[in-house]
């Protein structure tokens, strides 16, 4: 099936910084990818939809100066976290879609721990 | 908004032992999927139901979609060890903007030797 690869898989970072997690469709073209968060033991929240050469579409309440992202080419887009404090410790995992079997279906990134320090 | 509400939130089970989670909900969907994730990895897809009171079998698991499309279940029979993750419910938000995947809140199943 499609692959999507996220790196880091894990990064530690200190407060203040900028983290950029990049993640890549493998063997296909992808030209939506989508960003989610999520906490220890919690679902998945949709952060934002990136769309390849345009503008990313963020969900209501989150920041898009502290979350950039950008979809510069079919197979890649990149989420950075700006200025990252304690709380924006997280799960984050990207995804696209596939078509697959007659079917669009969504494949996951093996996801990014990022810790704040 | 539609909300997709899963029960239980965690269950702690034996090995063998059969169970059942719940995804709710009071809106109809055209389709529901259903995710297994397992601790550090992304969700990967089990299944998605289609048509009203729908049964898919994959191996020791069981999928039912409601009569009325507002609901769906996950059995699992003699569960195992491997079975353990989070098994989450998904519905297609569909926007002007385009198609969004929603989640519910997640079943956290824990299989025990």
């Amino acid at each position: 099936g499609a692959v999507v690869s996220q790196h880091p898989s894990r990064v530690i970072c200190k407060s203040g910084t900028s983290v950029k997690i990049e993640c890549r469709s493998l063997d296909f073209q992808a030209t939506t990818m989508f960003w989610y968060r999520q906490f220890p033991k919690k679902s998945l929240m949709l952060m934002a939809t990136s769309n390849e050469g345009s503008k990313a579409t963020y969900e209501q309440g989150v920041e898009k100066d502290k979350f950039l992202i950008n979809h510069a080419s079919l197979t890649l887009s990149t989420l950075t976290v700006t200025s990252a404090h304690p709380e924006d410790s997280s799960f984050y995992i990207c995804s696209a879609w596939q078509l697959g079997g007659g079917v669009f279906e969504q494949y996951f990134g093996p996801g990014t721990r990022l810790t704040v320090t | 908004t539609q909300l997709l509400e899963q029960s239980p939130q965690f269950l702690s089970i034996q090995e063998g032992e059969n169970l059942t989670v719940y995804c709710n909900s009071s809106s109809v969907f055209s389709s529901l999927q259903w995710y297994r994730q397992e601790p550090g990895e992304g969700p990967v897809l089990l299944v998605t139901v289609v048509t009203g009171g729908e049964v898919k079998k994959l191996k020791r698991l069981t999928f039912q979609f409601g009569d009325a499309r507002k609901d769906s279940s996950l059995h699992i029979t003699a569960a195992q060890p491997g079975d353990t993750g989070l098994y989450l419910c998904a519905y297609l938000r569909r926007e002007t903007s385009g198609s969004r995947l929603t989640f519910g809140e997640g079943t956290q199943l824990t299989v025990n030797p």
